[in-house]
């Protein structure tokens, strides 16, 4: 069963901070890697996509790897600023079975 | 335009009522999803549409039925719901084959079970 895992749980941090967030997946036969934000009670932004074929993606502060062979997908956000406060998520793609992370909710405190 | 819509952004409704949800999207994405969320937990999936066809159903009770008028739009229809029913129902597209698959979401439509 394809499982996606991320810790930690929350985070909160002081503004400026650079911070990493981890994401897990036990199936490595993954087609592509989505990171989302989502604030509370709104839908989900897309963040950044990472392809199979791909090593790494970068979106302003953010940048996001995947390592196949181990499972594993971080986002590093640079430089946080308290607008980051939100939850993220990440969403393995194995073919149109799109399996969520459980999130991990991040405070960026003034 | 990369958005998709979501109508009504709330609904309350009480248990025998019949309502619907509607979703759109102009993408020309030929997949589209509801999911349910609860407060402080991920997406769940419920349905897969893929070219208009039902292709996933995780196995959700049939008080909600959804519909798939054609590629564009995306309906689902509530009947006799319980309060448990409650939570953000979330409509995403995807254009399905592509190695850079990309799930767009909408705001979702806040739904309360009275």
């Amino acid at each position: 069963k394809q499982e996606v895992t991320q810790i930690p749980a929350a985070l909160s941090v002081p503004e400026g901070e650079n911070l990493v967030l981890n994401c897990s997946f036990t199936d490595s036969a993954i087609y592509n890697l989505q990171w989302f934000r989502q604030d509370p009670g709104k839908g989900l932004t897309s963040l950044l996509l990472i392809q199979s074929s791909q090593r790494e993606q970068t979106s302003g502060r953010l940048n996001a790897s995947l390592d196949k062979s181990s499972g594993r997908s971080t986002l590093y956000i640079a430089a946080s600023q308290p607008g980051d406060s939100a939850t993220y998520l990440c969403e393995g793609n194995y073919g149109q079975n799109f399996v969520f992370g459980p999130g991990t909710r991040l405070s960026v405190l003034p | 335009d990369t958005e998709v819509t979501q109508t009504p952004k709330h609904l309350v409704m009480g248990m025998t009522n019949k309502k619907s949800l509607k979703c759109e999207q102009h993408m020309g994405h030929r997949a589209m999803y509801w999911y349910k969320q609860k407060a402080k937990k991920p997406p769940e999936l419920m349905f897969v549409y893929s070219y208009e066809k039902l292709s996933i159903n995780e196995s959700v009770p049939s008080r909600f039925s959804p519909e798939c008028p054609n590629s564009s739009l995306l309906n689902l229809h509530l009947h006799a719901l319980q309060p448990e029913d409650s939570a953000l129902y979330l409509c995403a597209s995807s254009q399905p084959g592509l190695a850079q698959e990309t799930q767009y979401f909408g705001p979702g439509t806040r739904l309360l079970v009275l």
